[in-house]
């Protein structure tokens, strides 16, 4: 069945640094692929999407590309602010009318200053 | 645009109570979703619907019930609270089809279970 899996997380960085959470998925044909950003004590705020293969998904200075070689669509981010401190969680969906989201576990970002 | 809204943002019941947590959303979204949140286990899904008197169970359904009388409206009832529902509880809604379109949250309702 669909299933995404991301890295583990605590990740910690200084600002500036550069940023890199992994997401892989397992899914037959082609799904649509989600990052979504959890600000504490917020619900779930959509990040960026793709929805076909070697699209670029990006949004405040957020990148992922879906690539389906490597079946993966990993978050990047070439200069991390304190601001960007949050959960986020990379998700998998279908483009029909029984379509769900699968989650990830989360990735726990903390950037200090 | 409210978006989606939940109520109550907080809960405390004892075990063995009942209660009904709100979502209501103004965006014509056709599709709505509870899920669960707990640390280290990511969302699971509890029950969704992808239409007005159209529902259904999703990962985890036991010991929750769910109705949907309207578009607007997808309420979440817990039967009788046990300590393992102790949780962070998410609505949320999608346009026809979420795969496009992706979810809209609310901001959640944290419930205890004492």
């Amino acid at each position: 069945g669909d299933s995404v899996t991301q890295m583990e997380g605590p990740v910690t960085l200084s600002e500036e640094a550069f940023l890199t959470i992994n997401c892989t998925y397992t899914a037959t044909g082609y799904p649509s692929l989600f990052w979504y950003v959890q600000y504490p004590g917020e619900g779930l705020q959509l990040l960026l999407k793709a929805t076909k293969a070697d699209d670029k998904g990006s949004n405040k200075g957020f990148e992922a590309t879906y690539r389906k070689e490597t079946t993966s669509f990993h978050l990047e981010k070439g200069s991390v602010q304190v601001s960007d401190s949050a959960v986020y969680f990379c998700a998998l969906g279908r483009g029909s009318t029984l379509g769900r989201l699968y989650f990830g576990r989360g990735t726990q970002l903390t950037v200090w200053p | 645009n409210a978006g989606v809204t939940q109520t109550p943002k907080f809960q405390v019941l004892k075990t063995g109570q009942s209660m009904t947590l709100q979502c209501a959303q103004d965006m014509n979204h056709e599709y709505m979703s509870w899920y669960r949140q707990d640390p280290g286990m990511g969302l699971r899904l509890i029950h969704y619907s992808v239409g007005a008197g159209i529902t259904d169970q999703g990962e985890v359904p036991n010991g929750y019930n769910v109705s949907r009388s309207t578009t607007e409206d997808f309420p979440l009832r817990l039967l009788s609270a046990a300590p393992s529902q102790t949780s962070v509880y998410f609505c949320a809604s999608s346009y026809k089809s979420t795969g496009d379109y992706g979810y809209t949250f609310g901001s959640g309702t944290r419930l205890t279970v004492v």
